[in-house]
């Protein structure tokens, strides 16, 4: 059973610009969630979405942002971006039925030069 | 604001010791998670405790859930090289895994 696929696995972008990271869940999981991780601020919940909508919502401004297709496949999106977006961002989804757990990428480590 | 505090936040031991990491939350849950991850790479998940009392052990690790206490613990004995990596409790308020509260974490340093 494939596990949970994020691409890239690395990126390097200018201050100022965007970014869009993609995310593959494990076939049948429906939720997929989003994670920042920094020295600084540890492993953050930036968002959640199940069924192309977006449940839950971290702490982050707006230039946060993500969406799900039908496939359950999700994008996060980071607009305008400032060095202090330099982190790993890690994906995660999960059948979203009780009792059950999420399951990791690999994650995409972003670089803001 | 749920938080979450682990400590201690760096710990540096011997192979062959025994030692607890431990992990308090501020809000009610049944369910914690304990994850590994070591340098540069994802999140591992070791252990699910989904009720009062729960106790699962993998190995040297063996992890609890007090949910009167909001205190969950991670004990490792006669640790080993290989466990060195930094360890993450995190608490979930759906229940359903998808919207995580991590602690800071705890690097683990095993000297041979």
């Amino acid at each position: 059973k494939a596990g949970v696929t994020q691409t890239p696995r690395y990126l390097i972008k200018t201050r100022g610009q965007q970014v869009t990271l993609s995310c593959s869940p494990i076939s049948g999981h429906r939720s997929v969630s989003w994670y920042q991780q920094t020295p600084g601020q540890g492993l953050q919940f930036l968002f959640e979405y199940f069924s192309e909508t977006q449940r839950n919502k971290g702490n982050f401004p707006g230039r946060f942002s993500g969406r799900q297709f039908s496939n359950s496949r999700s994008e996060m999106n980071v607009s305008t971006l400032e060095l202090g977006d330099s982190a790993l961002y890690l994906c995660a989804s999960s059948p979203w039925t009780l009792n059950t757990e999420a399951f990791f990428g690999q994650g995409t480590r972003l670089t803001v030069v | 604001e749920l938080k979450v505090e682990q400590n201690p936040l760096f710990l540096s031991m011997q192979e062959g010791k025994n030692y607890t990491i431990y992990c308090n939350y501020s809000t009610t849950s049944d369910r914690l998670y304990w994850y590994r991850q070591d340098p540069g790479k994802s999140l591992e998940s070791l252990f699910v405790l989904l009720s009062n009392g729960a106790v699962k052990q993998e190995g040297r690790l063996m992890a609890s859930l007090d949910t009167k206490a909001r205190l969950s613990t991670l004990h490792i004995t006669a640790a080993v090289h290989d466990l060195s990596a930094t360890y993450f409790c995190a608490v979930d308020v759906n229940n359903a895994g998808n919207m995580l509260t991590f602690g800071g974490g705890t690097r683990l340093m095993v000297k041979p």
